[in-house]
C-alpha cells in the first residue's frame, strides 16, 4: 500500500527566514500527492497538489512545493515564513496502480515559525 | 469552512459505550473518508466509502463500523467503547472516484472516553 514518511516531528524557523518541511512516499505506481495544513482545534485544509506536469507546484498561502520522482520526495516550502505559519503539516499520497481510492497521510510536522 | 459538516463536535461518554458519529459530505461529493487522529499516532485511515460502497479499509478495529446513505450522508458507529478511542475524528470527502481531487476535511468530533 501507499505510504507517506515526514521524518522531522517539529520544524522551527525564525520569521522571515524560508522554510522546507520534508515528506518522502512510497508508491507502487504514480503518486498524486498532497499537502494540508491544520491549525489548532480544526480540520485539515488543502494547501497544494501534484498531480502531473511542473515539478514545481504552488499553492495557498505562498506555499510551494517540489515533486522530486528520482527521491521520491515532495517537500514544501516557502521563501520567507510569517509567525501566522505556525499549524501542524501532514502530506498525503495517493497510488494511481492502486484501485482504491484511500489517500494516506504522514504522521505531520509541527511548525514553529518564532518573531 | 470546507462544506464538510460533522455532528455533534464534542462528544463524551463512559467506556463501554455505542456512539455514532455524523458526518455531511460536499454537495455533489460521492467519496467520504473517515480519519481517527490521536496526539501518539498521528491521522489514520479508518475507511473509504464510495457512492454507498464500502472502497478502502484502513486501520479500523472490529468495533468500528461505518455505512454510507442513499442521501451520501455517512455515519461511523464506534462501540464497546476503550479509554484508548479517545481522539478526534474526521471526515473528509472528494468528488467523483476524484484520485487527482483533494479531499476537503470536516472540523471533526473530539470523542473523549471516560
Amino acid at each position: 500500500a501507499q505510504s507517506v514518511a515526514q521524518p522531522e516531528d517539529q520544524v522551527n524557523v525564525a520569521e522571515g527566514n524560508p522554510l522546507t518541511v520534508k515528506c518522502t512516499y512510497s508508491v507502487s505506481g504514480n503518486p498524486y500527492l498532497f499537502w494540508y495544513v491544520q491549525y489548532p482545534n480544526r480540520g485539515l485544509q488543502f494547501l497544494l497538489k501534484y498531480i502531473t506536469g511542473d515539478n514545481l507546484v504552488k499553492g495557498s498561502y505562498g506555499f510551494e512545493a517540489e515533486f522530486n520522482k528520482s527521491q521520491t520526495s515532495f517537500h514544501l516550502k516557502k521563501p520567507s515564513a510569517l509567525v501566522s505559519d505556525s499549524a501542524l503539516y501532514f502530506c498525503a499520497v495517493r497510488d494511481l496502480a492502486v484501485f482504491n481510492n484511500d489517500m494516506r497521510f504522514g504522521a505531520g510536522t509541527r511548525l514553529t515559525v518564532k518573531p | 469552512d470546507s462544506g464538510v459538516t460533522q455532528t455533534p463536535k464534542h462528544l463524551i461518554t463512559a467506556t463501554g459505550q455505542r456512539v455514532t458519529l455524523r458526518c455531511s459530505p460536499r454537495s455533489g461529493d460521492l467519496s467520504v473518508y473517515w480519519y481517527q487522529q490521536s496526539l501518539d499516532q498521528g491521522l489514520q485511515f479508518l475507511i473509504q466509502y464510495y457512492n454507498g460502497e464500502e472502497r478502502a479499509k484502513g486501520n479500523i478495529l472490529e468495533r468500528f463500523s461505518a455505512q454510507q446513505f442513499p442521501d451520501l450522508h455517512s455515519e461511523l458507529n464506534l462501540s464497546s467503547l476503550e479509554l484508548g478511542d479517545s481522539a478526534l475524528y474526521f471526515c473528509a470527502s472528494s468528488a467523483h472516484r476524484g484520485r487527482n481531487t483533494e479531499a476537503f476535511f470536516g472540523q471533526g468530533t473530539r470523542l473523549t472516553v471516560v
